[in-house]
């Protein structure tokens, strides 16, 4: 099992709508959730970070975090096709100084 | 700097050559992070400084790998004996504080041993 996962996609919404990405890890002491934006041949930027239970929103980026479940995800509303990027969960878990990354879910947003 | 800044922005190395990749942090912070990026896949932790301490080195593939950061601010990522599977993307990060935090990555140097 890895330890943070996530649906490879490609995910494809059509333009306004909303994406949901998923993320699912394994360490259940993780106190600190983020998800980065990577856009082809660019270095990851920090979009959302979330570290208690519940909702976090930022813009039209919401951050949703369930630590029982072991689960992560993040909506993008009103989807524009500049969003089309893959997006990584990261997980800071309870071993070392490290935050490990998922794959990525890429996303396309059809204009 | 305002950003984090890498350099080189590509490196093509023969098989054998030793290659040294440079990463500047942004001002003042304390926590720098070294990961490797294969295609397709996400960031892979190599390393971890606090200033000028290496706390973590657990990612480092192997002892052909040697990273140092001897005055808390620039750091330098190399790779001695480059081999085909050394090829990708090198990324540094840094961040303000500790290692709960999000990072602000550089730009990477995008590795290639032919």
């Amino acid at each position: 099992q890895k330890e943070v996962e996530q649906n490879s996609g490609p995910l494809s919404v059509p333009e306004g709508a909303i994406a949901s990405l998923n993320c699912t890890y394994s360490d259940r002491g993780s106190q600190s959730f983020f998800w980065y934006r990577q856009y082809s041949g660019k270095s990851p930027e920090l979009i959302m970070s979330i570290y208690s239970n519940g909702d976090k929103e930022d813009g039209r980026f919401t951050a949703q975090l369930n630590k029982a479940s072991q689960y992560v995800s993040l909506l993008i509303r009103d989807s524009q096709p500049s969003d089309s990027a893959t997006y990584l969960c990261a997980v800071k878990g309870t071993g070392g100084f490290k935050t490990i990354f998922g794959a990525g879910t890429r996303l396309f947003v059809k204009a | 700097g305002a950003g984090v800044s890498q350099s080189p922005r590509y490196k093509v190395a023969k098989r054998g050559q030793d290659v040294a990749l440079r990463c500047d942090p942004i001002s003042g912070h304390v926590s720098l992070f070294w990961y490797q990026q294969a295609l397709g896949q996400g960031p892979e932790f190599l390393t971890y400084f606090q200033n000028e301490a290496q706390l973590d080195k657990s990612g480092l593939p192997s002892d052909r790998f040697f990273a140092e950061r001897p005055e808390g601010s620039v750091s330098t990522l190399k790779i001695q004996r480059t081999q085909q599977e050394d090829s990708a993307v090198y990324l540094c990060a840094s961040s303000p504080e500790g290692t709960g935090y999000g990072y602000t990555f550089g730009s990477g140097t995008r590795l290639t041993v032919v």
